[in-house]
């Protein structure tokens, strides 16, 4: 089955504890992006990546880090998380190499943290 | 300004209704948009696409752009109770940075 797979689905964490989230597409897919989901604020993207070793920035990348060493992971990284970081996670995928221009986005189930 | 507009609701229509989405952006250069349906506790799903002015029918749905108003909508006929949902509007940046512009969501709540 076609999907992307986001691991914790639900994390509570405290200020400064490094966490990681993981993200896996067996699509073979080569655009990748993270967004996170806040009340009023809608889908606002993190990171994306076009293919293995590279990334760039979204809107919203103060905070985190990514990094792309295989075509079908694409983990999300909270170096010290702070309450801010507290939101709704999604990770997607797009079969358009260039990136999502028919819109065509795959959503893992969402991965929801909070920052104590 | 936000890139891309949508009031946020609730939108409550009785089954069977008609239900309008609107849906406004910025940026005149934009060329693709997209509506995406999100339940409660689930992922976006793609629901329609338009590239044109005009109208667009998919079965119930029905996605209307207009380029010059820059203003998307989206229609949904004989309103089911299936479709409360939030319906989330999405314009597609290109250029150097490539990416889905969404929009803060309408919530749908359609009452039997």
């Amino acid at each position: 089955e076609a999907q992307v797979t986001q691991n914790p689905r639900y994390l509570i964490t405290v200020t400064g504890k490094k966490l990681t989230v993981t993200c896996s597409q067996n699509m073979n897919h080569e655009y990748m992006s993270w967004y996170r989901q806040d009340p009023g604020l809608g889908l606002r993207q993190i990171y994306y990546s076009m293919n293995v070793e590279v990334t760039d920035k979204g809107d919203v990348p103060e905070g985190y880090k990514v990094s792309r060493k295989e075509k079908r992971n694409f983990p999300l990284i909270l170096e010290s998380p702070s309450p801010n970081q507290t939101s709704l996670y999604f990770c997607a995928s797009s079969p358009e190499a260039g990136g999502p221009i028919t819109g065509e986005l795959f959503f893992g189930e969402g991965s929801r943290l909070t920052v104590l | 300004q936000k890139e891309v507009e949508q009031n946020s609701g609730p939108l409550s229509v009785p089954e069977g209704a008609i239900a309008s989405l609107n849906c406004t952006y910025s940026d005149r250069g934009s060329q693709s948009f997209f509506w995406y349906r999100q339940y409660s506790g689930k992922s976006p799903e793609l629901i329609m696409f338009i590239y044109s002015n005009g109208d667009k029918e998919d079965g119930r749905f029905t996605a209307q752009l207009n380029k010059a108003s820059q203003y998307v909508s989206l229609l949904i006929r004989d309103s089911q109770p299936s479709d409360s949902a939030t319906y989330l509007c999405a314009v597609y940046r290109g250029g150097a940075t490539n990416k889905l512009i969404f929009g803060t969501g309408t919530l749908l709540a359609v009452q039997p």
